[in-house]
């Protein structure tokens, strides 16, 4: 079965410090994978999408940025973190090759991590 | 751009009712729509996809609806019980990413 990992759980971080989450896949290949944030008080942000290794669609200009290393695995990272990059960041995955009317591509989540930037 | 709105914003019942969330969007271009639980401080789950073809999806005590010409979804959920609390997101699939609602804080009370 497929599982999805992102670490860390929590994260705390100063001003202008770097940042890097990872989030990795198992059980299956060449999946699309996700970034998205969940601010206090507002709906699920996508910031970066990927389907397939070093490809990776910008959702909103940010300070952050995401890249794919690897099949299965996907990083978000800032060189300077602002006050407003605090939020729950969620990666998830969907089936490669997925679109258009037919495609059962449901997203699966993974547990997040609670960044704070004091 | 997609819009998904969804009402009440939170909502309190007592065990055993039978209840219904909202969850609205303003393009009808849609692939298709899924509803999520979150439980707090966690991830998502997936609990019913409808496709763009399909009027109805049924899990369990969940039934979930959509009319797209209105742009309209409900989810439906029977018999409610305490385990059900949690927040509830509706999402629409476009052309490659999900555009997700605020979500309907849900709490039974037993």
């Amino acid at each position: 079965s497929q599982t999805i990992h992102q670490w860390p759980a929590t994260l705390v971080q100063p001003v202008g410090s770097p940042l890097s989450l990872e989030c990795t896949v198992e059980g299956t290949s060449n999946p699309n994978l996700y970034w998205y944030r969940q601010a206090a008080g507002r709906g699920l942000q996508l910031l970066f999408y990927s389907i397939g290794i070093g490809q990776i669609s910008s959702e909103v200009p940010q300070n952050l940025s995401a890249s794919r290393p690897q099949d299965r695995q996907f990083i978000l990272s800032s060189k300077k973190l602002l006050l407003s990059d605090s939020g729950f960041y969620l990666c998830a995955w969907s089936e490669g090759l997925a679109g258009g009317p037919t495609s059962t591509d449901t997203q699966y989540f993974g547990p997040g991590t609670r960044l704070t930037v004091l | 751009k997609q819009e998904v709105t969804q009402i009440p914003a939170a909502l309190s019942v007592p065990e055993g009712e039978n209840l219904v969330l909202n969850c609205s969007f303003t393009d009808s271009a849609i692939y298709n729509l899924q509803w999520f639980r979150q439980d707090p401080g966690k991830g998502l789950t997936s609990l019913l996809l409808i496709q763009s073809s399909q009027r109805e999806q049924t899990s369990g005590r969940l039934n979930a609806s959509l009319d797209k010409s209105s742009g309209r979804s409900t989810l439906y959920i029977a018999a409610s019980q305490p385990g059900d609390s949690a927040t509830y997101l509706c999402a629409v699939r476009g052309a490659q990413k999900l555009v997700f609602g605020q979500g309907t804080r849900l709490t039974i009370n037993p």
